[in-house]
């Protein structure tokens, strides 16, 4: 059973504008939080994290917002760039754990 | 900056064939892990190592066994592989226990005929 879950498969977005990817997840003890980029026939490369006891964590474009009574975790990218067109994975961990739990991952397709 | 490489990027092999794909890092991290990324499915864990010869079964263990005879080196064995095995293979290394972020590799697309 998937622990974390990303419903959004894709996400197609306008050049400039903002990209919001969702993340939900279900195991209470996750602390920590992770976002991943990949792109083809790459390997994931990680972005940005941010633990349970912050509900923000800002980095250049990137931001991530924890809403823990919701177990929900979101990633703004603003503004969206070409570049920025990638699959984005979720992944959550307990804070003592050496597991990252991931999503199922959101296809970012950044349209000129 | 942290360095995890994998010994093939493409790999196609017959189905009973035994499977080997390695992985180096070289940040002196003590754990390592291997991964298979399969689309809609996102990354699920196969087995992890925490220290040198120690290894743990992840979600999907079957079918699959690890070596880590040295601390920047970690094997996936493929016994007897099969068609379900054909998947990008993605190997991380990470330091210690606590908040740190896994690094990857750049994977191995593994297909069996």
């Amino acid at each position: 059973d998937q622990q974390v879950k990303q419903n959004s498969p894709s996400l197609s977005v306008q050049e400039g504008r903002i990209s919001i990817l969702n993340c939900d997840y279900t195991n209470s003890m996750f602390d920590y939080f992770l976002w991943y980029k990949k792109y083809p026939a790459e390997g994931p490369t990680f972005l940005i994290s941010i633990s349970s006891i912050k509900d923000k964590n800002e980095d250049g474009r990137f931001t991530v917002f924890l809403n823990k009574s919701a177990k929900h975790l979101s990633l703004h990218i603003v503004p969206s760039q070409p570049g920025d067109s990638a699959v984005y994975f979720c992944a959550a961990s307990d804070w003592n754990d050496y597991k990252l739990s991931f999503g199922a991952g959101t296809t970012v397709t950044v349209r000129a | 900056d942290v360095k995890v490489t994998q010994s093939s990027r493409y790999l196609v092999k017959r189905t009973g064939e035994k499977v080997f794909l390695e992985c180096v890092q070289d940040m002196d991290h003590e754990n390592m892990f291997w991964y298979r990324q399969d689309p809609g499915l996102g990354l699920r864990l196969i087995y992890f190592s925490y220290d040198v010869k120690m290894k743990e079964k992840g979600d999907i263990p079957e079918g699959y066994s690890v070596s880590r005879e040295k601390k920047e080196r970690f094997s996936l064995i493929l016994e007897s592989a099969s068609t379900n095995q054909t998947s990008m293979y993605l190997c991380a290394s990470r330091k210690g226990t606590g908040p740190y972020e896994q690094y990857f590799g750049p994977g191995t697309r593994l297909t069996v005929t």
